[in-house]
């Protein structure tokens, strides 16, 4: 059964940061690439980043290029998400979802139960 | 960025009625490959996002049948044809051929 498990979050003020965790368990992690999606409250869903099974592809959305950054660690089966120069506008619950094999990103069939993060002073 | 608007934002529905939530993007959906990477979601109150259909109209593995999509190019819908209880929540298009990927707004479905 494939698991997704977020981390990380939290209480952060503006100009911070927090580093996300995804730990994933019952498929070949190293291979399928994977992304980042988030909610606002009140807001609908909006895709933040996504990374390929190897990791040597990145994208980001532009509301958050430049200040996030998405890796990975195939050996530990875990999908991060470094955010820097927080602002508020960045409050949302964030999940990470399985995309394809390799160098895909329509899938999105798996998600996470997500991790909340709150920027505030 | 390609804009996925989708319409109603709201959708009362009857249970045992249909229910039709419309999606329209900026521009055509369909890759170089000749595939049209159009998603659904549903997120129910509480619970994760939960992908319904893919690639316009494939339904997913224990998604009941009464959920179907169609559609092409940068008009999409997705449909229930009798609404039941468990529908309740919002519903999203996705649209995975152009970066960055954008989602539509939501449509809330709830019952009368």
């Amino acid at each position: 059964e494939v698991q997704l498990l977020e981390s990380g979050g939290g209480l952060v003020q503006p100009g911070g940061s927090l580093r996300l965790s995804c730990a994933a368990s019952g498929f070949t992690f190293s291979i399928y690439a994977m992304s980042w999606v988030r909610r606002a409250p009140g807001k609908g869903l909006e895709w933040v980043s996504a990374i390929s099974g190897i990791g040597g592809s990145t994208h980001y959305a532009g509301s958050v290029k430049g200040r996030f950054t998405i890796a990975r660690d195939n050996s530990k089966n875990t999908l991060y998400l470094q955010m820097n120069s927080l602002r508020a506008e960045d409050t949302a619950l964030y999940y990470c979802a399985s995309n394809c094999v390799g160098d895909c990103y329509s899938d999105f069939q798996h998600w996470g139960q997500g991790t909340l993060v709150t920027v505030s002073s | 960025d390609v804009v996925m608007t989708q319409s109603p934002l709201s959708l009362p529905v009857t249970l045992g009625q249909p229910a039709s939530i419309s999606c329209r993007s900026s521009q055509s959906l369909v890759f170089s490959d000749g595939i049209t990477y159009l998603n659904w979601f549903q997120q129910r109150p509480g619970q994760s996002p939960r992908r319904l259909i893919y690639k316009i109209s494939n339904r997913d593995s224990g998604v009941p049948d009464r959920f179907s999509g169609s559609g092409s190019g940068t008009d999409f819908t997705l449909k229930i044809s009798r609404v039941e209880a468990e529908d309740v929540g919002v519903y999203y298009c996705m649209q995975a051929t152009h970066w960055p990927l954008t989602f539509g707004g939501g449509t809330k479905v709830e019952i009368k």
